[in-house]
């Protein structure tokens, strides 16, 4: 089946650093999500990406809708220790039998050093 | 808060045992689509509705399986549970009124123990 690598599996870093993450796959996608869960909590949407070269910004967050429809990032620009979480991209196909679910990434855990 | 109500919070129950989780979509989303996380898997799509009806199905077992009411709640129905079903089982919803926005829409999920 269809499979989204996201990397890295897991971030330690300072506060107040910058972070980026990526999703790439092999199929072309023509919706890309990132969301962030924490412990006990389900996935929050951050930011929706629907156009090819599309970049968004939330606050803090940017991310990208790559041009070849494969791959996406997002960064985070001077972390702070609420940011402390696991990020999932998440990609949807532009056709098939399955309308509509979206395929997942295995997620970025990111931890915050204050 | 996304909108989106599941219960129970939390299940605790034996093997062999059968259980259901519900969940409430957002209002005014159509769709209601079922995960399921545990450690070691990520979050695995189980099975989605749209309006009432089956519309698209993942890596769900036989032994599971869900309907969407006429008021668009939903119930994913659990049976012969094993050790291995032991995840958090999420619900989310969307609006799909267009088939090119898909922003899904997560409950706080329901933690399954099979004891």
């Amino acid at each position: 089946g269809q499979q989204l690598n996201q990397s890295p599996q897991s971030m330690f870093i300072q506060e107040g650093e910058d972070v980026s993450m990526n999703c790439t796959s092999s199929s072309i996608f023509n919706t890309w999500l990132w969301y962030k869960q924490e412990p006990g909590e389900g996935p929050v949407l951050l930011i929706a990406l629907y156009k090819a070269g599309e970049l968004t910004s939330n606050g803090r967050l940017t991310a990208q809708f790559g041009i070849t429809r494969k791959d996406s990032f997002l960064n985070i620009s001077a972390s702070i220790p609420s940011d402390v979480g696991i990020y999932f991209c998440a990609g949807q196909t532009p056709s098939g039998g399955s309308q509509g679910n979206l395929i997942f990434g295995k997620g970025t855990k990111l931890s915050v050093k204050p | 808060d996304s909108g989106v109500t599941q219960t129970p919070k939390h299940l605790i129950t034996a093997t062999g045992q059968r259980v259901t989780l519900r969940c409430s979509p957002r209002s005014g989303d159509l769709s209601v689509y079922w995960y399921q996380q545990s450690l070691d898997q990520g979050l695995q799509f189980l099975i989605q509705y749209y309006n009432g009806e089956e519309r698209a199905k993942g890596n769900i077992l036989e032994r599971f399986s869900a309907q969407q009411f006429p008021d668009l709640h939903s119930e994913l129905n659990l049976s012969s549970l094993e050790l291995g079903d032991s995840a958090l089982y999420f619900c989310a919803s969307s609006h799909d009124r267009r088939s090119s926005y898909n922003e899904q829409f997560f409950g706080p999920g329901t933690r399954l123990t099979v004891l």
